[in-house]
């Protein structure tokens, strides 16, 4: 059975840094595709980030050249490094991987991460 | 990027009755049918009910159903049961970025 788990998700200042991590298991990280969605507070869901089993990478505009996504095949984790966060990255990240021939099958119960001073 | 306009925002209905939700997108997607939809109860992660269009997930009951090709998709519940009762989302993976939907709201009348 595919379980995904976030954690790394709290409170953080405007421009600093946080790392989220996805633990999954029931499947291996490397042979999916893994990725982060989000969702602000009373708002709709936003693609962020994908990470191919090939190891390209894809971006949403809103995140690209501050937020990283990564592997660790070791661990079977996913990783978003989320760099000079703003008050607009307050949302729940869901980490999801792909199945039954789409993209987004299976999702973890979300991380929240609040940017505020 | 392929934007995807969601009709109406909310839809007041009773159980039993019959829900139509839309999804437009702002280009064709024909060639794959790359589309989604999502179920979301307040304080849960989204749910996968249809892909392809109209292929229902595992374990999604009959009374769901998808439909549609080109700019043009629906999402059907043929009778409302109690648990429906949530928002509902449409999502593409035609093209990058994936986008969703702004989401419909189906509430109790």
């Amino acid at each position: 059975e595919v379980h995904l788990a976030e954690s790394g998700g709290g409170l953080v200042q405007p421009g600093r840094s946080l790392r989220l991590s996805c633990a999954a298991s029931g499947f291996t990280v490397s042979d999916n595709y893994m990725s982060w969605v989000r969702q602000a507070p009373g708002k709709g869901l936003e693609w962020v980030s994908v990470l191919y089993s090939g190891g390209s990478r894809d971006y949403a505009d809103s995140v690209k050249g501050r937020f990283t996504i990564s592997r660790d095949n070791s661990k079977n984790t996913l990783y978003l490094q989320m760099d000079s966060l703003r008050d607009d990255d307050t949302a729940v990240y869901y980490c999801v991987t792909n199945g039954l021939g789409t993209s987004l099958a299976y999702w973890g119960q979300g991380t929240l991460v609040t940017v505020s001073s | 990027e392929i934007v995807l306009t969601q009709s109406p925002g909310t839809l007041s209905l009773s159980p039993g009755e019959r829900a139509t939700l839309s999804c437009r997108a702002s280009q064709s997607i024909s060639s794959s049918n790359y589309l989604a939809w999502f179920q979301q109860k307040p304080g849960q992660a989204p749910r996968l009910l249809i892909y392809g269009a109209s292929s229902r997930a595992t374990g999604i009951p009959d009374r769901f159903s998808g439909s549609g090709s080109g700019t043009a998709f629906t999402l059907t519940i043929s009778r409302l049961e109690p648990e429906d009762f949530a928002s509902y989302y449409c999502q593409q993976y035609h093209g990058s970025p994936w986008t969703f939907g702004q989401g419909t709201k189906v509430e109790i009348k």
